[in-house]
């Protein structure tokens, strides 16, 4: 059975940093490309970004509002993918999921991340 | 970036009669690969989201035989044949065929 386990999240202040761990079993990780996602509270779902599996080798990508600040990595050995987040703002404020790509067919029960003084 | 429209935004439905929502992208949703990417998922009241549908039409493992996709290009239906009151929440298209991935608003299903 494919599980998908994020943790990481928390309280964290304005322009601080926090690493999110997506820990994944029940499927061969390492053949997978894996999403970022967010849900403000009370809002919609945003793509955050895509990391690719050891066998489709290519950049990472990301949605323009993380970008220079979000990074994406993963340790194939440990099935975990990992988001680094830095200069967090109050925006970021949200529930983080990750799935594989193409179809996230299957989600967790997400992290939440509050920026907040 | 490829834009995701979907109407209704909300929509009441009495139980036992069939649903409709449509999702409009604003380029084809085709990719190079010849495939569609577009799914739609359900996210019910305090749930994560959960796939329903992928590549326009099919159906993922345990969902009811009473949830449907189709269209193709930039045009896409999810109905839903006779409406359960299990099946309140929101419902949003998304497609992943062109960074970056982009979402619809999310359709409002609730029971008259």
């Amino acid at each position: 059975e494919v599980q998908l386990v994020e943790s990481g999240g928390g309280l964290v202040q304005p322009g601080r940093s926090l690493r999110l761990s997506c820990t994944a079993s029940g499927f061969t990780f390492g053949n997978y490309a894996m999403n970022w996602f967010r849900q403000a509270p009370g809002k919609g779902l945003e793509w955050v970004g895509f990391i690719r599996g050891k066998v489709y080798p290519g950049p990472t990508e990301y949605a323009a509002s993380v970008k220079g600040r979000f990074t994406l990595s993963r340790d194939d050995s440990k099935s975990i993918a990992y988001l680094q987040m830095n200069s967090l703002k109050t925006e970021d404020t949200a529930v983080y999921y990750c799935t594989r790509d193409p179809e996230p067919k299957n989600w967790g029960q997400g992290t939440m991340v509050t920026v907040s003084s | 970036d490829i834009v995701m429209t979907q109407t209704p935004l909300s929509l009441p439905v009495t139980p036992g009669q069939p649903a409709s929502i449509s999702c409009r992208s604003s380029q084809s949703l085709v990719h190079n690969d010849g495939n569609t990417y577009l799914c739609w998922l359900q996210q019910r009241p305090g749930q994560p989201p959960r796939l329903l549908i992928y590549k326009i039409s099919n159906r993922f493992s345990g969902v009811p035989e009473r949830f449907s996709g189709s269209g193709a290009e930039t045009d896409f239906t999810l109905n839903i044949s006779r409406v359960e009151a299990e099946d309140v929440g929101v419902y949003y298209c998304m497609q992943a065929t062109q960074f970056p991935y982009t979402f619809g608003q999310g359709t409002k299903l609730e029971i008259k």
